[in-house]
């Protein structure tokens, strides 16, 4: 059973940068043709879907946050990543990473959520 | 504000039976992408419920089912119970943003 965890600093400060780790355990992130996703949940609002990696290392973005974030993939760790650049609060948030199996499917396995407070 | 659109709040008594829509548009479900649909209860990860508009994963209940219609997709609950009280986001892909997954604003489901 694929499992996912996210992993990085609870607390950040405004204008500095907030870097994420996901760890997937029980499967290889490089078989299966998976997309490997970063999802954040603001508080009091909604899901957001933030972008996309696939093993190639090809990536999506959404268009509001492309200025500011990157997602890379580590396939020697097991890992995928994300950065976001020049955080404010309104980048305070629970991150979430997510597997998909193509670019319009749904998400099957999520981690547990890592929360990130911008603050100084 | 999101690209698609879901009523913020839903209630209903135990027993009872509710709905949720989630209204998109000709460049996301109106072309034909997939809607999917999750459960969110407080401090957990989003749980996939529906997927495919209508395909319920292993081990969720048949009292959970989606349809769709159009530029728009709808989630049911039927013989509501008190933990179903809980968030609900609709998810679908948009072919105007890049390549871009998008989300329902989320419904509160209240159990009376």
């Amino acid at each position: 059973q694929v499992q996912l965890q996210e992993s990085g600093p609870g607390l950040v400060k405004p204008s500095q940068n907030l870097s994420l780790t996901c760890t997937v355990s029980g499967g290889s992130i490089s078989s299966g043709g998976y997309f490997w996703n970063w999802i954040r949940r603001p508080a009091g609002k909604g899901l957001e879907w933030i972008g996309r990696i696939y093993t190639s290392g090809s990536t999506n973005y959404n268009p509001s946050l492309k200025s500011r974030v990157t997602i890379s993939v580590d396939t020697s760790k097991n890992q995928f990543s994300l950065k976001v650049t020049s955080v404010s609060a309104a980048d305070t948030a629970v991150y979430y990473c997510a597997r998909g199996r193509s670019i319009a499917a749904h998400f099957d396995h999520w981690g547990q959520g890592s929360l990130v407070t911008v603050s100084s | 504000q999101s690209v698609l659109t879901q009523p913020p709040s839903v209630s209903g008594a135990p027993g009872q039976r509710v709905t949720i829509s989630c209204t998109g548009s000709s460049s996301n479900i109106g072309t034909g992408y997939d809607v999917h649909w999750y459960q969110q209860l407080p401090g957990t990860a989003p749980k996939l419920l529906i997927y495919g508009n209508n395909n319920r994963p292993s081990g969720v209940p048949d009292r959970f089912s989606g349809s769709k219609s159009g530029t728009s997709a709808s989630l049911a609950i039927t013989g509501l119970q008190a933990d179903d009280e809980a968030d609900y986001y609709c998810q679908s892909y948009d072919n105007s943003l890049s390549g871009s997954v998008v989300f329902g604003g989320g419904t509160k489901l209240t159990v009376l």
